[in-house]
């Protein structure tokens, strides 16, 4: 089942700008973490927070976990056109090995 | 180091078809796995492998098979192919599964099934 909801669905913002994105999820939880897809290509993994983990930061990523609200935001600061991309959140539930993803991002970053 | 590579890249077939996409990695990881991604859907595990000879069923695991045979390979199969598995598929391996470990995607297959 889908465990992460990214929400907004889709932003288009200007270059230079930032952009948010948040993802919720229902149970308990090892990690949580973000990847990158760009058009026609497989994911990339941009960063991981662990459930005992509140911030991360990675570059101009900013990850924010708060398990008491079952929730993630993901901030890419001084967005560039090159990040243009969906945006995935992925769970690693606990007991389990594997990563339950939402349903993705799209970010447009317009020069 | 290629990482995660996947075989063949594109691929139509007719309904009731049968065909294999192969995966590879040279990462020496232990664990594998195969999603399908569809529009509006994120991505769904099909089934996964935790080690050579092992596999388990994933989240839509109905009309799939697969094999581990060696270490760096997990194949997917479509014994008779319906237009409801026209989707892109994307392998990936992990170092180990359960903790902080990320996964490395294949950059995927387009089926077509008609």
């Amino acid at each position: 089942s889908q465990q992460g909801e990214e929400d907004p669905q889709a932003l288009s913002i200007q270059e230079g700008e930032n952009a948010t994105m948040n993802c919720s999820y229902k149970t308990s939880i090892n990690n949580l973490q973000w990847y990158r897809q760009n058009s026609g290509r497989g994911l990339v993994h941009l960063i991981l927070i662990r459930s005992n983990e509140r911030e991360k930061h990675s570059g101009r990523l900013r990850v924010t976990l708060d398990t008491s609200k079952k929730s993630s935001s993901l901030l890419i600061t001084a967005s560039r056109a090159a990040d243009t991309a969906s945006y995935f959140c992925a769970t690693e539930g606990q007991g389990n090995n594997r990563l339950a993803f939402g349903k993705g991002n799209q970010v447009v970053v317009i020069p | 180091n290629a990482g995660v590579t996947q075989t063949p890249k594109f691929r139509v077939l007719k309904t009731g078809q049968s065909m294999t996409l192969l995966c590879a990695q040279d990462m020496n990881h232990e664990y594998m796995y195969w999603y399908r991604q569809d529009p509006g859907m994120g991505l769904r595990l099909i089934h996964y492998s935790v080690g050579e000879g092992t596999t388990a069923k994933g989240e839509v695991p109905d009309g799939y098979n697969v094999s581990r045979l060696k270490k760096q390979n997990f194949l997917l199969g479509l014994e008779s192919a319906a237009p409801s598995q026209t989707s892109v598929y994307f392998c990936a391996s992990s170092q180990q599964g359960e903790g902080f470990n990320e996964q490395f995607f294949g950059p995927g297959t387009r089926l077509t099934v008609l």
